[in-house]
């Protein structure tokens, strides 16, 4: 059973660039959950997809944009970056109908993004 | 707005003493609480889903529990593998996401 997997590791950009970070789900799962940590920071929400369409965002503004593909993989997209966006970005996948809703999610190892 | 702190910060401990780290919560309609695990670099790891108060979950040398308000993780005679950042999330279901605390940083020292 394969896990998350995210790429790139490690970048860096400079601000008002954009970019995309890249994952792949773990097998069986088809919801994808984008989290955003800073350091020293706890993980948090962005946007969640299912079945190819956003279903769920935490307060992000719209610059934060994502997609999700038919094998379930995903992309974030960050225009015009800012030197707050500097982050550990993390991607969780899961399957929907875990007990009383609340689903277990599998992370990756995330991509750091680094905004000089 | 949901809210969650854990406390302490750090923890540094001996090698087999044993200690508490504390989540309190705020949420509406608590459908889970999460425990995970971060060591440097890498992403969270799953550890427990509490859903109910008086639940109790167990895996080696920690003990999850949860109350209307709060959840203590406890760890009994910890190893320095057990070194890590743990993580306490709450989810209110469906599409919300989770809304994790900041962490506790755990030293356990040889």
């Amino acid at each position: 059973e394969t896990g998350v997997t995210q790429s790139p590791t490690h970048l860096i950009k400079t601000r008002g660039q954009q970019v995309t970070l890249r994952c792949s789900s773990q097998s069986g799962h088809n919801t994808v959950s984008w989290y955003q940590q800073a350091l020293g920071q706890g993980p948090q929400f962005i946007f969640q997809y299912y079945r190819e369409e956003e279903n769920g965002r935490g307060n992000f503004p719209p610059r934060f944009s994502g997609l999700q593909f038919p094998n379930y993989s995903s992309e974030l997209n960050v225009n015009a970056l800012e030197l707050d966006d500097s982050a550990l970005y993390l991607c969780a996948s899961s399957f929907p109908g875990g007990v009383n809703g609340a689903n277990v999610l599998t992370f990756g190892a995330g991509s750091r993004l680094t905004v000089l | 707005e949901d809210q969650v702190t854990q406390s302490p910060e750090a923890l540094r401990l001996q090698e087999g003493e044993s200690s508490s780290l504390n989540c309190s919560y705020t949420v509406s309609g608590l459908r889970g609480l999460f425990w995970y695990r971060q060591d440097p670099g890498k992403g969270p790891e799953f550890l427990f889903t509490l859903y109910s108060a008086g639940e109790e979950k167990e895996k080696e040398r920690l003990k999850a529990t949860l109350t209307k308000k709060e959840s203590f993780l406890h760890i009994t005679a910890p190893k320095p593998e057990d070194s890590a950042t743990y993580l306490c999330a709450v989810a209110r279901g469906g599409a919300d996401g989770l809304t994790f605390g900041k962490g506790t940083h755990l030293i356990i020292q040889p």
